[in-house]
């Protein structure tokens, strides 16, 4: 069964300070893994996306990093700003005979970032 | 370019009533995803359509509900009978049909969710 675990399920950390999410997957045949941010009542916005050859990609202050061998990713967020405060989802992809994809979503992590 | 769009943003029902919800994809996408998520859980799948034709209705529940994309264009999902665990968040997302991630495929946009709530 495929599955993503995410950690922590939520974090608080202080305006200006680093942090780093965990995703770890058990998907086959993996196809691509992506981090996507969802802030209160909206949609999941896609921030990165990595596949099997990339270990890691960066999007400004947040960069992911991927270990196709442990089957893990992390999302390191530098220098946060309070408008970071969201919902951080880890969603990996099989691949399917036709080219279609089958993305299974982590629970997400909720980052709150004080003042 | 206008995002996608879901429609109502909010719903409140009783249980046995029906609810469609609505989803607009963003113009060209051929891919149309329908997910839902269940407080305090995943995001889970329900269904995934490309244009008007159901590539995988794996993740519904149950045959209360009901999805449709006539035309190709944009999509619904009714509910009908409605239970209490049916409350939630529905979200849509739509992507464009690539040749692989490069192409943009399988990078999806996301609505904003439509929130089902059964009493």
């Amino acid at each position: 069964k495929n599955q993503v675990e995410q950690s922590p399920q939520s974090l608080i950390i202080l305006e200006g300070k680093n942090c780093t999410l965990q995703c770890n997957y058990t998907v086959s045949p993996f196809s691509n893994l992506r981090w996507y941010k969802q802030d209160t009542g909206r949609g999941p916005v896609s921030l990165t996306i990595m596949t099997f050859s990339e270990n890691t990609k960066s999007n400004g202050r947040y960069t992911a990093t991927l270990d196709a061998d442990t089957k893990q990713s992390s999302l390191h967020i530098t220098a946060s700003q309070l408008s970071d405060s969201a919902s951080y989802i880890c969603v990996v992809s099989a691949s399917h005979a036709g080219g279609s994809y089958i993305p299974t979503f982590g629970r997400g992590t909720s980052l709150i970032v004080h003042p | 370019e206008a995002g996608v769009t879901q429609f109502p943003s909010h719903s409140v029902i009783e249980k046995g009533q029906t609810v469609t919800l609505r989803c607009d994809p963003i113009s060209g996408h051929d891919n149309l995803y329908w997910y839902r998520r269940v407080m305090g859980k995943e995001i889970k799948f329900l269904l995934h359509f490309v244009k008007e034709s159901k590539q995988d209705e794996s993740g519904m529940p149950n045959n209360r509900f009901l999805a449709e994309r006539t035309g190709g264009t944009y999509s619904t999902l009714k509910v009908q009978p409605a239970e209490l665990e049916d409350s939630g968040v529905y979200f849509c997302a739509s992507s464009p049909v690539g040749q692989g991630i490069s192409a943009g495929a399988n990078v999806l946009t996301f609505g904003a969710g439509s929130r089902l709530t059964v009493l």
